[in-house]
């Protein structure tokens, strides 16, 4: 069965430093994989996402996310992060089998950011 | 519409009760979701409907559990009996058939007190 892990459940940086947030996926076949932002009290947001083709993928608000086959490996980066980007963040791989459609998600990462 | 719509934000019911949460998906999208997100958790996947058809309900936790799209549009997921552990936000999302990307509402938080 397909899985993802985020092995870091809460990260601290401070404003201006770069971020890299950790994803992990299980699954058998090439995968269809996204990141979304969950600020508090608010829906999920769609950072970006990755089909195929070329592995860096970009999104929005300034990440970046590689997909790295090799190492089952899907992180998302930021250059220089802002204070307006702590929030909770969440790798997700897509499944279509059949009737079968869902996303699977891991368990989140919280960023929390000092100025 | 804009987005996809959940009403009621907030739910607070008493154990035992029967609720409803609504969920209106963007027009035009035929694939609806619904996932929960208990506290500290991402969400897990309940149900999913192609139109009006439940194509896949495999995340249903038990019978308490049900889901409705009778126009292919509106959903309506009904829980019976609530417990305290169903206490969690209940999320609906939508996405254009044969796409897979999903758009969430802001979610239904149900409180089971």
């Amino acid at each position: 069965a397909q899985s993802v892990t985020q092995p870091d459940i809460h990260i601290t940086v401070s404003e201006g430093a770069s971020l890299e947030l950790r994803c992990n996926y299980s699954y058998g076949a090439t995968p269809y994989l996204f990141w979304y932002v969950q600020s508090p009290g608010q829906g999920l947001q769609l950072l970006l996402k990755y089909f195929s083709g070329d592995t860096l993928v970009q999104g929005i608000k300034g990440f970046e996310a590689e997909f790295k086959r090799s190492q089952s490996s899907f992180n998302l980066r930021k250059p220089s992060v802002h204070w307006s980007d702590a929030a909770e963040y969440f790798c997700a791989v897509y499944l279509q089998t059949g009737t079968a459609s869902k996303l699977t998600f891991g368990t989140g990462t919280r960023l929390q950011v000092t100025l | 519409g804009a987005g996809v719509s959940q009403t009621p934000s907030n739910k607070v019911t008493e154990k035992g009760k029967y609720v409803e949460l609504r969920c209106d998906p963007i027009s035009g999208h035929t694939a609806l979701y619904w996932y929960r997100q208990s506290l500290g958790q991402g969400p897990e996947f309940l149900i999913y409907f192609q139109g009006t058809g439940a194509a896949d309900d495999s995340g249903l936790p038990n019978d308490r559990f049900f889901a409705v799209r009778p126009e292919g549009s509106v959903s309506t997921l009904k829980i019976q009996r609530t417990e305290r552990g169903d206490s969690a936000v209940y999320l609906c999302a939508s996405s254009v058939q044969g796409y897979t990307e999903a758009f969430f509402g802001q979610g239904t938080r149900l409180t089971v007190v």
